[in-house]
């Protein structure tokens, strides 16, 4: 199984950077997804991550260090709109896509 | 393209009583998966099914059963409902096939009362 770590809530500045940490402990890694959720809304997909390194998209980045069992979720130039829940997902080797949800991240973005 | 959509959206159901729940994914999508989120235990999973078979399953009890068609609908079904069903059951679809991305996309959403 998996075991995933994540903050429970965070408060940031408009237009401030804020970095928010995943570690997971994993009998078997294939991928660590990161899921944006708005408050009564579904998750959406963000960014992925199978190999160490950062993936950028836009104000949004995403860094993997398989040997630590670290990622982090890295959001630029944030806006008010960025307050919602985020999730880090890890994906089982063994079980083709089996994923293990943390309990989310809750950033509060203030004026 | 239509998202994942799930219905019904809300559900109040009283304890013993059967639920289904129903999913229809992205066209082209052969992988479903439920999840169940409550405020204290985050996203659980409970199942997948891929070209209707049950590929992958969580730790929950039997109550909890699904099922996938010819056309990657799904639906889930909890027998014999208890207050602590009480929930967000949320579906994704993906494409399910090994080698590509696979990220998930997720409907709206069923929220289930059991009084």
């Amino acid at each position: 199984g998996q075991n995933i770590d994540q903050p429970t809530e965070m408060t940031a500045t408009e237009g401030a950077i804020v970095q928010i940490n995943c570690t997971y402990q994993t009998s078997g890694f294939n991928g660590l997804f990161w899921y944006q959720q708005h408050a009564g809304e579904a998750p959406t997909f963000l960014s992925y991550n199978v190999l160490d390194g950062l993936e950028e998209k836009g104000r949004f980045s995403s860094f993997l260090s398989r040997s630590k069992g670290y990622s982090y979720l890295l959001l630029k130039e944030l806006q008010m709109k960025d307050s919602a829940s985020y999730l880090c997902a890890v994906r089982e080797l063994y079980n083709f896509n089996k994923f293990y949800f943390g309990s989310g991240t809750k950033l509060n973005v203030k004026p | 393209k239509a998202g994942v959509t799930q219905t019904p959206r809300y559900l109040i159901k009283t304890r013993g009583q059967q639920v289904t729940l129903s999913c229809s994914p992205i066209s082209g999508h052969r992988s479903v998966s439920w999840y169940q989120q409550t405020p204290g235990q985050g996203l659980q999973f409970l199942f997948e099914y891929f070209s209707e078979t049950q590929r992958n399953k969580g730790n929950f009890p039997g109550r909890f059963s699904g099922r996938q068609f010819s056309n990657s609908r799904s639906e889930m079904n909890v027998s014999t409902l208890e207050l602590g069903d009480s929930a967000l059951y949320l579906c994704a679809s993906s494409w399910g096939v090994d080698g590509l991305q696979n990220e998930q996309y997720f409907g709206p959403g069923t929220r289930l009362t059991v009084t």
